[in-house]
């Protein structure tokens, strides 16, 4: 049961622009708008940012934004603030296994 | 709002069984569209699956770990319910339990509990 594939880390300046990348196969990630992400602060409990792809749960801040092509879905976080510090995963419906979900292996942002 | 509380023992001895619940609030577990999950976190590590259930009692389970999991729900309580033998150090993690609407991923989470296998 292979993990999504995420960069180890991606960072960035305050008020920048970063992208998380998250690669999958056409049985999960491009085969279906079934995409997640999460947002993980130490010690805390992972916090749903994106679902189906694009859609941000109430609550969630406008500088998150999800987008897919292909195989490959991505995390946009714009205008980079302190507390985006955070490990991020992303996670998708898939036909590979079982369980019909799978998870990424997480990125660590940094903001600089 | 759903909410969802973990509860059980944070220090289990190796070759015993480890059991959690997990506490629903602001919603019935009866729902037929959701699942019920397990996951957990290995220190300093990734998301990795457990299970889940419906509230029918239908479980899927990760491969590695089905010789040894069982995961119930009591709909009366709104409750479910995670067992898990022959625990060895490997199982150290912190558990979570939540929410999901199929085919998507969770949405809500508990809070985690950390469990330790230690004698």
């Amino acid at each position: 049961q292979s993990a999504l594939t995420q960069p180890a880390s991606v960072s960035g300046s305050p008020g920048q622009s970063i992208t998380i990348s998250c690669a999958g196969t056409s049985s999960d990630v491009g085969g279906y708008n079934y995409v997640s992400w999460y947002q993980q602060h130490p010690g805390k409990a992972p916090r749903l940012m994106i679902y189906e792809v694009t859609n941000r749960p109430s609550g969630v801040s406008h500088r998150f934004s999800g987008s897919k092509s292909g195989n490959t879905a991505s995390l946009t976080i714009s205008g980079l603030q302190p507390e985006d510090e955070a490990d991020y995963y992303c996670s998708s419906y898939t036909i590979s296994t079982n369980l019909g979900v799978i998870f990424g292996g997480g990125t660590k942002v940094t903001v600089l | 709002q759903v909410q969802l509380q973990e509860s059980g023992p944070g220090l289990v001895k190796p070759s015993q069984t480890l059991s959690l619940t997990c506490t629903v609030s602001g919603g019935s577990i009866s729902s037929g569209a959701y699942y019920w999950s397990w996951i957990r976190q290995h220190p300093g590590k990734g998301l990795e699956w457990v299970g889940y259930i419906y509230y029918s009692g239908s479980t899927y389970y990760h491969l590695s770990l089905k010789s040894r999991i069982t995961i119930s729900i009591d709909t009366s309580k709104n409750q479910f319910s995670l067992k898990l033998s022959s625990v060895t150090a490997a199982d150290t993690a912190v558990y979570y339990c939540a929410r999901g609407n199929y085919p998507n991923p969770p949405d809500y989470w508990g809070q985690g509990t950390l469990v330790t296998v230690s004698s």
